[in-house]
């Protein structure tokens, strides 16, 4: 149990173009989703934390004009990369939160590799 | 500022051993620690969580403790096997907001 899956799982895009990435909780409810950024052989950065039916909250010094963050239902939360520029071209990472299960664990989904040309 | 550190790179150990991860923290007072492993290309899977008010949590080969006072915590895989090899990260709760914040990765290999 505990399935999340994200998609795609990899994307190439033009610069100036906007690629829309989805995590999806396949057998549970969650209120809160994760979105993290990874670079090569360094750790998780949280990007947000995006809750179902509300304002995604942004960590510091992360646009949210330009990571737009959507959490319409308690399965699906999705991240538009707007305007993608070659810098933008990492491993975005989604986590999912069980509904009222503070504190167990997170449930991550496979990853998306984005790379901007 | 908050900064949380795992004591190296890369850790390199003989089949059978024990490895032994160091998670460390400053300025941080976490009611709970969680590890990860990540393989590459994959998102993390959940190993073991631990709470402030325990001072240590086993599940088979893995072993975790949980140091408030030093501010670390210790991960141990018993009769490490190649399988083993992969990234371990450690995540403090930020708290009461639900949030984790990662550390840096331990890329741990297990020589056959």
């Amino acid at each position: 149990g505990a399935v999340v899956s994200q998609h795609p799982s990899r994307v190439i895009c033009k610069s100036g173009t906007s690629v829309k990435i989805e995590c999806r909780s396949l057998d549970f409810q969650a209120t809160t989703m994760f979105w993290y950024r990874q670079f090569p052989k360094k750790s998780l950065m949280l990007m947000a934390t995006s809750n179902e039916g509300s304002k995604a909250t942004y960590e510091q010094g992360v646009e949210k004009d330009k990571f737009l963050i959507n959490h319409a239902s308690l399965t699906l939360s999705t991240l538009t990369v707007t305007s993608a520029h070659p810098e933008d071209s990492s491993f975005y990472i989604c986590s999912a939160a069980p509904r009222g299960a503070y504190n167990s664990p997170l449930h991550f989904g496979n990853g998306t590799r984005l790379t901007v040309t | 500022s908050q900064k949380i550190e795992q004591n190296s790179e890369a850790l390199n150990i003989q089949e059978g051993k024990t490895a032994t991860l160091t998670c460390n923290y400053t300025n941080y007072s976490p009611a709970y620690l969680q590890w990860y492993r990540q393989d590459p290309g994959r998102g993390p899977v959940f190993l073991l969580l631990i709470r402030e008010n325990e001072k240590e949590k086993r599940k088979e080969r893995l072993k975790v403790t949980f140091d408030t006072t030093l501010k670390q915590s210790l991960f141990h895989i018993t009769a490490s096997q190649p399988a083993d090899s992969a990234t371990y990260l450690c995540a403090l709760e930020t708290s009461g907001t639900y949030k984790y914040i990662f550390g840096t990765g331990t890329r741990l290999k297990v020589l056959a």
